[in-house]
């Protein structure tokens, strides 16, 4: 594809409920990553995938929070048991390879979450 | 862990040089990259930094001394469109693939 692509753009739920947001990365970006940006603040490092793996999972603000990623492509990120605090804009980036520093990250437009 | 400082805001007028500080503290470290984004947008990478001293791009122009854990981001001959914020971010070595951003500068440029 052109870009990374996310869905949906927002999403609007009620507290208590699950929610799964979806990444679509650049076609042949083996590396993939999840951060969270609350208003008029910076980028806050969720979780990080090489190909399926995740090798660093550190950001997950808690257990309800998950993340897979299937055939290297797709990632899904789930939150259960919404709280108001998870509402922000959720990015998702992809890049040519993780492990090396520096790799330009491409970022999708973002989903917007309300928890009401 | 680490953190990473840089100003909240800064205003110039078009045509003017606006330098963006970021000082960091990490226990190891790769390198320094600058993103920018604009309101609603998503982030755009800018440069990345891995050894000291200054790299050019176009108007845009980025230096790291890693003595000082120090880096800045220099905009040139500013244009409303400039206007953004830029974040800068660090790559560490504890966590691979992990980057961790800074608050970020929202530049205002005015005419």
């Amino acid at each position: 594809g052109a870009g990374v692509s996310q869905s949906p753009s927002n999403k609007v739920t009620e507290k208590g409920k699950d929610v799964e947001l979806r990444c679509d990365p650049i076609s042949g970006h083996t590396a993939l990553y999840w951060y969270r940006q609350s208003l008029g603040q910076g980028l806050e490092f969720l979780i990080y995938f090489q190909g399926n793996s995740a090798p660093d999972k550190s950001g997950l603000p808690s257990d309800r929070f998950s993340a897979e990623r299937t055939g290297g492509s797709v990632s899904t990120l789930t939150i259960q048991r919404t709280q108001q605090e998870d509402s922000a804009v959720y990015l998702c980036a992809s890049s040519l390879a993780g492990q090396g520093a520096g790799n330009e990250q491409f970022f999708g437009p973002g989903t917007r979450l309300t928890v009401l | 862990g680490q953190s990473l400082e840089q100003p909240s805001e800064v205003t110039a007028v078009e045509g003017a040089i606006v330098q963006i500080n970021c000082t960091y503290q990490t226990s190891g470290f790769y390198g320094l990259s600058w993103y920018q984004q604009h309101d609603g947008g998503a982030p755009t990478f800018l440069s990345y930094n891995a050894l000291d001293g200054l790299e050019e791009t176009g108007r845009f122009s980025s230096f790291l001394s890693r003595s000082d854990s120090y880096g800045y981001l220099l905009l040139q001959e500013l244009q409303m469109k400039d206007s953004a914020s830029y974040f800068c971010a660090v790559w560490a070595t504890d966590s691979w693939g992990k980057l961790q951003f800074g608050a970020g500068t929202q530049v205002v440029v005015t005419p």
